[in-house]
């Protein structure tokens, strides 16, 4: 299930099933949506990005779906592993300036 | 292959103390970036670079200065502390891309 914590929503799912990790942004000049992935005590990690002409887009056991209608983006993870654990941020970056604006993140939880 | 390299990892200082936060990348990338990381929030920029010689505000610039010395250096200076600007700082490197940004392992700063 979801929460929200004190800070950051969780997202709880039992290993090996598939989680979805959602995101809502409001700048609609974003060129790219990207996701990155923050283990405990690590700077972020990059792990997918999507094209803004783009709705869908497949990596290594993850998908981002991207949805311009009601600016949603998604990130699915296949069979979640306990090395998944972790917090993941969506960001934006719009290309005529340069930087990469980061989203509110959320933290999965895997149980055993 | 170093990637991006901060340093100090841990400063403590006192309200009204200045200090340069140091950052060095050695992946040739023309995009720098400074964040900033409350504890359990998101990342927020600081200030970036698109370029050698330019530099732009973030989203929460107030209170710092940035120098773009180089291709590889770009530091970030607290001219007066404030026990607000405790937080953990990171630096960050994008190449073409502009999406896969590389991170170094942060600065923890406690202003007191």
């Amino acid at each position: 299930g979801e929460s929200v914590g004190l800070h950051l929503p969780t997202l709880s799912v039992q290993e090996g099933d598939n989680s979805i990790i959602n995101c809502a942004y409001s700048n609609s000049a974003s060129d790219y949506f990207i996701w990155y992935k923050q283990e405990s005590g690590k700077g972020p990690q990059f792990i997918i990005d999507i094209r803004s002409n783009m709705d869908k887009r497949q990596g290594q056991r993850v998908t981002v779906l991207l949805n311009k209608t009601v600016k949603h983006l998604s990130l699915q993870i296949a069979a979640t592993q306990p090395g998944d654990s972790a917090v993941y941020f969506c960001a934006e970056r719009v290309n005529r300036d340069d930087k990469i604006i980061f989203g509110k993140g959320t933290r999965l939880h895997i149980l055993p | 292959n170093a990637g991006v390299t901060q340093t100090p990892k841990f400063q403590v200082l006192k309200t009204g103390q200045s200090m340069t936060l140091q950052c060095a990348q050695d992946m040739n990338h023309n995009s720098m970036y400074w964040y900033r990381q409350d504890p359990g929030m998101g990342l927020r920029l600081i200030y970036y670079s698109a370029s050698e010689g330019t530099t732009d505000k973030g989203e929460v610039p107030n209170g710092y200065n940035v120098s773009r010395l180089n291709k590889r250096e770009f530091s970030l200076r607290l001219e007066s502390a404030a026990p607000s600007q405790t937080s953990v700082y990171f630096c960050a490197s994008s190449g073409p891309s502009g999406t896969e940004a590389f991170f170094g392992q942060g600065t923890r700063l406690t202003v007191v």
